[in-house]
C-alpha cells in the first residue's frame, strides 16, 4: 500500500506549457505538503494545506497554484514553465501536530526544455 | 533565518568503519531537529525527532545526539544497505504549521 502517491513520476515539457503534478495520501493525515528540491538538492517547503485550508505559502511564483480538493489529495498546477522550474517535486503528509513527521511521496521529476 | 548545515558533502565508508555526520543549525527557537534517510528515486524516510540538547536516539547501527548547535548522526559498524543520503532538517517553534527548513544532504556509501 502506497502511502503518499504522486503522478507523473517523470514530466518534461517545453517551456511556456501548463501542467499539473497529482497527489493522494491514505493515512488519514490533515495536513499535505509541497516541497521542491533544486539541484542541489536542498528541499524547501513551498506551501501547506490543512483540511482543504492553505497554512503555509512560502515566496513561490503565482505561476504555481496548489489546489486541494479534499484532505486527501493536494495537487499542484504551474502555469507558462520556465527552465528554472526544473526539478523534484515532493508531495508529503502529517498529522496536524507540529511534532508529527513528514511521510513523503517519491517525487516527481519535472524537466523543462 | 532559519539555516541547516550538513558535513561533509560525501563520505565513503568501508563496511563495519564507523563515523558520524555533522548538522550545525542556526534557528530563533528550536522546536525539533528531525533527521531524514533518502535513497535514489525515493522521497524522505523518517528517522528521527530530537527536542532538547542532550538528547539521543538510536534505532539499528544509527544514534542521533543534540547539543544547542549541532547534531550528530552516528553509524556503528555500518552495512552497504545503510549507503543513501541522510538529510537533517529544523522546526522554529514560532512556525505555525509543520514547516521544515532542510540541509544539504550528506550522501554516504558504504562498500563491501
Amino acid at each position: 500500500d502506497t502511502a503518499v502517491s504522486q503522478t507523473p513520476k517523470y514530466l518534461v515539457t517545453q517551456m511556456g506549457n501548463d501542467k499539473s503534478i497529482k497527489c493522494e495520501q491514505n493515512l488519514g493525515h490533515d495536513t499535505m505538503y509541497w516541497y521542491k528540491q533544486d539541484s542541489k538538492k536542498f528541499l524547501k517547503i513551498m506551501f501547506s494545506y490543512n483540511n482543504k485550508e492553505l497554512i503555509i505559502n512560502e515566496t513561490v511564483p503565482n505561476r504555481f497554484s496548489p489546489k486541494s480538493p479534499d484532505k486527501a489529495h493536494l495537487n499542484l498546477h504551474i502555469n507558462s514553465l520556465e527552465l528554472g522550474d526544473s526539478a523534484v517535486y515532493f508531495c508529503a503528509s502529517s498529522p496536524l501536530d507540529r511534532d508529527s513527521p513528514l511521510h513523503f511521496g517519491n517525487g516527481t521529476r519535472l524537466t523543462v526544455t | 533565518e532559519d539555516q541547516v548545515t550538513q558535513s561533509p558533502e560525501a563520505l565513503r565508508l568501508q563496511e563495519g568503519e564507523s563515523s558520524s555526520l555533522n548538522c550545525s543549525y542556526t534557528v530563533s527557537g528550536l522546536r525539533g531537529l528531525f533527521w531524514y534517510r533518502q535513497d535514489p528515486g525515493k522521497g524522505p524516510e523518517f528517522l528521527f525527532t530530537l527536542y532538547s540538547a542532550g538528547e539521543e536516539k538510536e534505532k539499528e547501527r544509527l544514534k542521533a545526539t543534540l547539543t544547542k548547535k549541532e547534531s550528530f548522526l552516528h553509524i556503528t559498524a555500518p552495512k552497504p544497505e545503510d549507503s543513501a543520503t541522510y538529510l537533517c532538517a529544523v522546526q522554529a517553534r514560532r512556525e505555525y504549521g509543520n514547516k521544515l527548513v532542510f540541509g544539504a544532504g550528506t550522501i554516504l556509501r558504504v562498500k563491501s
